[in-house]
């Protein structure tokens, strides 16, 4: 299967400050996906990527706070913006690699805390 | 009320026990049916996956499907205590440009 990396795989930031996440995948993909999970929870699907258009953002989640970049077909930012407390969650990426509609695989995550 | 519904953990067995692990759903329209192992400070791993009512086998693990009674289940035979994680059961709808919806995830640990 499809080797997902992200990078970075932690980091502690400052509340205000905001931090891109990046994601490779070591074949060419057409959607990327970017999840959120938070201690003890279940994932919550931030945004679709496709290349070449913009990403598309699930409810409760805005393009200022979450912006996305997908420049080609095996890669991805996620960036979240003038970070609080409240953002502090793993963040994941994910791809279909066998085509749409298909199961995803993850990446190993981001582990992000705000102080 | 949500969509998929997990059976909550955490989950504690011997070594050697066998395990069911279960979700129920209200989406007719799922198509996928998926389960999901993550370890601590690990992203999910896809472990099995099936789009049609019966059981899959892999090894230790079965995947059971029941579309009638909209119920799924993994079966972990002779557990063993490398099989501690985290277990996600998830659903993609054929309506839903292919989302994946999941539960919430149960923990399993197994005690040597």
């Amino acid at each position: 299967s499809a080797v997902i990396s992200q990078k970075p795989s932690r980091d502690i930031c400052q509340r205000g400050t905001s931090l891109t996440i990046q994601c490779q995948v070591d074949s060419q993909v057409t959607m990327m996906f970017w999840y959120r999970q938070q201690p003890g929870q279940s994932l919550t699907l931030i945004a679709t990527a496709n290349q070449g258009s913009e990403a598309t953002y699930e409810s409760g989640f805005v393009i200022d706070k979450f912006p996305i970049s997908r420049p080609n077909l095996t890669f991805s930012t996620l960036t979240v913006s003038n970070m609080s407390p409240e953002d502090s969650s793993i963040y994941l990426c994910s791809v279909e690699e066998d085509g749409p509609g298909q199961p995803q695989h993850f990446g190993d995550g981001t582990r992000l805390s705000i102080l | 009320q949500k969509e998929v519904e997990q059976d909550p953990g955490p989950l504690s067995v011997p070594e050697g026990a066998i395990v069911s692990l279960n979700c129920t759903y209200s989406n007719s329209a799922f198509q996928y049916f998926m389960w999901y192992r993550q370890y601590s400070r690990k992203g999910p791993e896809l472990l099995m996956y099936t789009y049609s009512s019966g059981n899959k086998e892999d090894g230790r693990f079965t995947a059971q499907v029941d579309k009638s009674s909209k119920y799924i289940s993994l079966f972990i035979r002779d557990s063993q205590p490398s099989d501690s994680a985290t277990y996600l059961c998830a659903m993609i709808s054929n309506t839903n440009a292919g989302k994946s919806t999941f539960g919430d995830g149960t923990t399993l640990t197994v005690k040597p």
